[in-house]
């Protein structure tokens, strides 16, 4: 049981490249999350969805896309990427009441 | 405006001293209340968690929390730290049936030996 896993782990990206991290979960949960944490910040959440085929936007939404096309897997992509998006991203699934979190993922971008 | 508040940033003990770190939300109605911790290195992990009952909640490694509704706070106790609780501690909140968790800023925590 790998629980969440997110890929890739570590990323650098130039300015205005664009790329996708993928999360994906094994227990059949409904509820996934992608937060970025930046030191001194907390975790912020950027979307979540709550299905298959839903997404809704979080408190940092701007500058990326989701999308949860199988109910398993939540992409977070950026067009566009913009050295403020340098963090790291943690993904999340639910049952509704527990969040369990992925290992993360470093992105920089220079 | 901040929607969870965890008012130290940084908190320095000596083993065996007590541990407490505040949390406060600023959501009315229902909420169910979390904190996490993060070694370093690591990614989240689930000490405790209170979605109703008693307002006093037992959690891994000798945490404890405490639900004040009054107050709309959640702190985070531990009578007696030790070098290995060194790590960061989130306080979380989802608000009633949103699903929408909000973690406060983090409370970093050192224990010297």
């Amino acid at each position: 049981n790998a629980g969440v896993t997110q890929t890739p782990k570590f990323r650098v990206l130039k300015t205005g490249q664009s790329m996708t991290l993928l999360c994906a979960q094994d227990m059949n949960h409904e509820y996934m999350y992608w937060y970025r944490q930046d030191p001194g910040m907390g975790l912020r959440l950027i979307h979540y969805s709550v299905g298959e085929g839903t997404t809704a936007k979080g408190e940092v939404p701007d500058g990326y896309n989701v999308s949860r096309l199988k109910k398993q897997n939540f992409l977070l992509g950026l067009e566009s990427a913009a050295p403020s998006q340098t963090s790291v991203y943690f993904c999340a699934s639910s049952t509704g009441n527990t969040i369990y979190f992925g290992e993360g993922s470093w992105l920089t971008v220079v | 405006a901040q929607s969870v508040s965890q008012h130290n940033h940084h908190v320095i003990l000596s083993e065996a001293a007590s541990l407490e770190l505040g949390c406060n939300y600023s959501y009315g109605g229902t909420v169910n209340l979390f904190w996490y911790v993060q070694y370093p290195g690591q990614h989240l992990q689930l000490l405790l968690k209170y979605f109703s009952g008693d307002p006093l909640v037992k959690g891994i490694k000798g945490f404890e929390a405490e639900f004040i509704k009054s107050k709309f706070s959640f702190n985070l106790r531990k009578p007696s730290v030790q070098w290995s609780d060194t790590a960061e501690y989130f306080c979380a909140v989802i608000k009633g049936n949103n699903n929408d968790m909000r973690f406060g800023a983090g409370t970093r925590l050192t224990v010297k030996p």
